[in-house]
Protein backbone atom coordinates (compact mmCIF):
# COMPACT_ATOMS: atom_id res chain seq x y z
CA UNK A 1 0.00 0.00 0.00
CA UNK A 2 1.77 3.53 -0.77
CA UNK A 3 2.19 5.49 2.03
CA UNK A 4 0.74 9.02 1.71
CA UNK A 5 2.14 11.32 4.46
CA UNK A 6 1.09 14.77 4.59
CA UNK A 7 2.30 17.98 6.55
CA UNK A 8 1.61 19.70 9.02
CA UNK A 9 -0.37 17.50 11.10
CA UNK A 10 -1.97 19.85 12.74
CA UNK A 11 -2.40 23.84 11.26
CA UNK A 12 -3.65 26.59 13.71
CA UNK A 13 -4.09 30.34 11.98
CA UNK A 14 -5.62 33.47 11.93
CA UNK A 15 -9.05 34.39 9.79
CA UNK A 16 -8.14 35.88 6.87
CA UNK A 17 -4.36 34.13 6.96
CA UNK A 18 -2.86 31.99 3.94
CA UNK A 19 -2.45 28.33 4.88
CA UNK A 20 -0.45 26.04 2.64
CA UNK A 21 -0.85 22.26 3.39
CA UNK A 22 1.51 19.25 2.08
CA UNK A 23 1.50 16.16 0.58
CA UNK A 24 5.15 14.88 0.96
CA UNK A 25 6.84 13.09 -0.70
CA UNK A 26 5.29 11.01 -3.45
CA UNK A 27 7.02 9.60 -6.25
CA UNK A 28 5.89 7.67 -9.48
CA UNK A 29 1.96 9.04 -8.85
CA UNK A 30 0.14 11.21 -11.63
CA UNK A 31 -3.16 11.33 -9.76
CA UNK A 32 -4.28 13.01 -6.44
CA UNK A 33 -6.96 14.53 -4.39
CA UNK A 34 -7.81 16.37 -1.82
CA UNK A 35 -10.67 15.57 0.56
CA UNK A 36 -11.79 17.35 3.80
CA UNK A 37 -14.24 16.79 6.19
CA UNK A 38 -15.79 19.04 8.51
CA UNK A 39 -15.89 17.50 12.29
CA UNK A 40 -18.63 14.97 12.45
CA UNK A 41 -19.31 15.23 8.80
CA UNK A 42 -18.78 13.12 5.77
CA UNK A 43 -15.45 13.46 3.59
CA UNK A 44 -16.20 15.79 0.75
CA UNK A 45 -14.48 15.66 -2.43
CA UNK A 46 -12.52 19.42 -3.38
CA UNK A 47 -10.19 18.65 -6.08
CA UNK A 48 -8.28 15.96 -8.66
CA UNK A 49 -4.99 16.76 -10.36
CA UNK A 50 -3.90 14.72 -12.94
CA UNK A 51 -0.86 15.40 -15.02
CA UNK A 52 0.00 18.89 -13.37
CA UNK A 53 -3.33 19.73 -14.09
CA UNK A 54 -6.50 20.26 -12.01
CA UNK A 55 -8.94 17.68 -13.49
CA UNK A 56 -12.43 18.23 -11.43
CA UNK A 57 -12.96 20.12 -8.65
CA UNK A 58 -16.49 21.02 -6.07
CA UNK A 59 -18.61 23.47 -6.00
CA UNK A 60 -16.34 24.05 -2.53
CA UNK A 61 -13.49 24.61 -4.46
CA UNK A 62 -14.06 28.22 -4.71
CA UNK A 63 -10.83 31.15 -5.93
CA UNK A 64 -9.84 30.47 -2.70
CA UNK A 65 -8.39 27.66 -2.96
CA UNK A 66 -5.29 26.00 -5.73
CA UNK A 67 -3.17 23.59 -6.18
CA UNK A 68 0.04 23.07 -7.58
CA UNK A 69 2.80 20.21 -7.88
CA UNK A 70 5.57 22.87 -7.83
CA UNK A 71 8.62 20.70 -7.56
CA UNK A 72 7.58 17.66 -9.15
CA UNK A 73 6.98 15.69 -5.27
CA UNK A 74 5.26 17.65 -2.81
CA UNK A 75 1.54 17.99 -3.63
CA UNK A 76 -0.22 21.30 -1.88
CA UNK A 77 -3.30 23.21 -1.14
CA UNK A 78 -3.70 26.68 -0.61
CA UNK A 79 -6.31 28.44 1.01
CA UNK A 80 -5.54 31.93 0.14
CA UNK A 81 -7.70 33.67 2.93
CA UNK A 82 -9.08 31.24 5.74
CA UNK A 83 -12.22 31.36 7.18
CA UNK A 84 -13.56 29.92 10.03
CA UNK A 85 -15.78 27.54 7.78
CA UNK A 86 -12.86 26.20 6.71
CA UNK A 87 -11.77 24.93 9.83
CA UNK A 88 -11.88 21.06 9.01
CA UNK A 89 -9.35 17.87 8.46
CA UNK A 90 -8.02 17.90 4.82
CA UNK A 91 -6.50 14.61 3.39
CA UNK A 92 -4.55 14.34 0.22
CA UNK A 93 -5.12 10.90 -1.45
CA UNK A 94 -3.61 9.40 -4.23
CA UNK A 95 -4.60 6.53 -6.85
CA UNK A 96 -3.26 3.50 -7.91
CA UNK A 97 -4.57 3.36 -11.80
CA UNK A 98 -4.10 -0.23 -11.63
CA UNK A 99 -6.34 -1.17 -8.94
CA UNK A 100 -8.60 1.80 -8.95
CA UNK A 101 -7.66 2.66 -5.58
CA UNK A 102 -6.88 5.77 -3.42
CA UNK A 103 -5.00 5.93 -0.76
CA UNK A 104 -5.07 8.21 2.12
CA UNK A 105 -2.96 10.30 4.28
CA UNK A 106 -3.64 10.39 8.04
CA UNK A 107 -4.62 14.22 7.50
CA UNK A 108 -3.94 17.91 8.23
CA UNK A 109 -6.17 19.18 11.22
CA UNK A 110 -6.83 23.06 10.19
CA UNK A 111 -7.77 24.86 12.59
CA UNK A 112 -8.96 28.63 11.78
CA UNK A 113 -9.31 31.26 14.70
CA UNK B 1 -26.37 13.75 -8.34
CA UNK B 2 -24.38 10.79 -6.77
CA UNK B 3 -25.68 9.96 -3.04
CA UNK B 4 -24.73 7.32 -0.18
CA UNK B 5 -26.55 6.82 2.80
CA UNK B 6 -25.34 4.98 5.38
CA UNK B 7 -27.25 3.11 8.31
CA UNK B 8 -27.29 2.53 11.19
CA UNK B 9 -25.47 5.80 12.20
CA UNK B 10 -23.98 4.30 15.48
CA UNK B 11 -23.75 0.58 16.33
CA UNK B 12 -22.76 -1.03 19.70
CA UNK B 13 -21.97 -4.64 20.07
CA UNK B 14 -20.72 -7.13 22.09
CA UNK B 15 -17.67 -9.12 21.33
CA UNK B 16 -18.38 -11.95 18.70
CA UNK B 17 -22.07 -10.44 18.20
CA UNK B 18 -22.10 -10.40 14.22
CA UNK B 19 -23.63 -7.91 12.49
CA UNK B 20 -23.93 -5.60 9.42
CA UNK B 21 -23.91 -1.99 8.10
CA UNK B 22 -25.57 -0.82 5.42
CA UNK B 23 -24.94 1.49 2.55
CA UNK B 24 -27.63 2.28 -0.17
CA UNK B 25 -26.30 4.96 -3.19
CA UNK B 26 -27.65 6.26 -6.16
CA UNK B 27 -25.13 6.85 -8.88
CA UNK B 28 -24.99 7.58 -12.39
CA UNK B 29 -23.15 4.94 -13.73
CA UNK B 30 -21.52 2.81 -11.05
CA UNK B 31 -17.67 2.68 -11.20
CA UNK B 32 -16.72 0.78 -8.14
CA UNK B 33 -17.85 1.04 -4.88
CA UNK B 34 -15.47 1.32 -1.71
CA UNK B 35 -15.25 0.80 1.70
CA UNK B 36 -12.92 2.45 4.05
CA UNK B 37 -12.70 1.90 7.77
CA UNK B 38 -11.47 5.55 9.87
CA UNK B 39 -10.04 5.72 13.04
CA UNK B 40 -10.51 8.65 15.14
CA UNK B 41 -8.64 11.33 13.52
CA UNK B 42 -6.88 9.60 10.95
CA UNK B 43 -7.34 9.28 7.20
CA UNK B 44 -9.63 6.58 5.91
CA UNK B 45 -7.81 2.85 5.01
CA UNK B 46 -8.88 1.19 1.99
CA UNK B 47 -10.80 -2.17 3.11
CA UNK B 48 -12.72 -3.14 -0.59
CA UNK B 49 -13.49 -2.14 -3.92
CA UNK B 50 -16.76 -3.53 -5.56
CA UNK B 51 -17.66 -3.55 -9.08
CA UNK B 52 -20.42 -5.37 -9.96
CA UNK B 53 -24.00 -6.65 -8.19
CA UNK B 54 -23.86 -10.14 -6.60
CA UNK B 55 -19.56 -9.39 -6.16
CA UNK B 56 -18.52 -10.18 -2.83
CA UNK B 57 -15.46 -9.26 -1.29
CA UNK B 58 -13.97 -10.76 2.15
CA UNK B 59 -10.79 -9.44 4.61
CA UNK B 60 -10.52 -11.35 7.97
CA UNK B 61 -14.10 -11.03 9.61
CA UNK B 62 -15.23 -8.31 7.03
CA UNK B 63 -17.15 -9.79 4.26
CA UNK B 64 -18.24 -6.77 1.85
CA UNK B 65 -21.42 -7.42 -0.92
CA UNK B 66 -23.08 -5.65 -3.26
CA UNK B 67 -26.57 -5.12 -5.04
CA UNK B 68 -28.20 -2.69 -7.78
CA UNK B 69 -29.13 -0.55 -5.16
CA UNK B 70 -27.04 -0.92 -2.23
CA UNK B 71 -23.84 -2.56 -0.25
CA UNK B 72 -23.49 -4.38 2.95
CA UNK B 73 -20.61 -4.89 5.36
CA UNK B 74 -20.84 -8.21 7.49
CA UNK B 75 -18.91 -7.83 10.47
CA UNK B 76 -18.48 -12.17 11.57
CA UNK B 77 -17.69 -12.72 15.47
CA UNK B 78 -16.23 -8.95 15.58
CA UNK B 79 -13.04 -8.02 18.35
CA UNK B 80 -12.41 -4.30 20.38
CA UNK B 81 -9.71 -4.16 17.63
CA UNK B 82 -12.56 -3.72 14.88
CA UNK B 83 -14.34 -0.40 16.56
CA UNK B 84 -13.90 2.42 14.25
CA UNK B 85 -15.87 4.46 11.63
CA UNK B 86 -16.56 2.58 8.97
CA UNK B 87 -17.42 4.51 5.49
CA UNK B 88 -18.94 3.62 2.29
CA UNK B 89 -18.17 5.45 -1.38
CA UNK B 90 -19.38 5.39 -5.04
CA UNK B 91 -17.26 6.17 -7.74
CA UNK B 92 -19.28 7.18 -10.89
CA UNK B 93 -18.51 6.47 -14.54
CA UNK B 94 -17.98 10.49 -15.05
CA UNK B 95 -15.21 12.21 -13.78
CA UNK B 96 -12.22 11.48 -12.73
CA UNK B 97 -12.43 8.53 -10.44
CA UNK B 98 -13.39 11.19 -7.81
CA UNK B 99 -15.20 9.50 -4.39
CA UNK B 100 -18.88 10.43 -2.67
CA UNK B 101 -18.97 9.18 0.55
CA UNK B 102 -21.40 8.45 3.12
CA UNK B 103 -21.48 9.75 6.80
CA UNK B 104 -20.44 6.88 8.10
CA UNK B 105 -21.20 4.37 10.73
CA UNK B 106 -19.28 4.46 14.21
CA UNK B 107 -18.96 0.89 15.42
CA UNK B 108 -18.14 -0.06 19.22
CA UNK B 109 -17.43 -3.63 20.15
CA UNK B 110 -17.39 -3.65 23.26
CA UNK B 111 -15.15 -6.85 25.15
Amino acid sequence: EPEVTQTPSHQVTQMGQEVILRCVPISNHLYFYWYRQILGQKVEFLVSFYNNEISEKSEIFDDQFSVERPDGSNFTLKIRSTKLEDSAMYFCAILDRDKNIQYFGAGTRLSVL
Amino acid sequence: EDQVTQSPEALRLQEGESSSLNCSYTVSGLRGLFWYRQDPGKGPEFLFTLYSAGEEKEKERLKATLTKKESFLHITAPKPEDSATYLCAVQGNTGFQKLVFGTGTRLLVSP
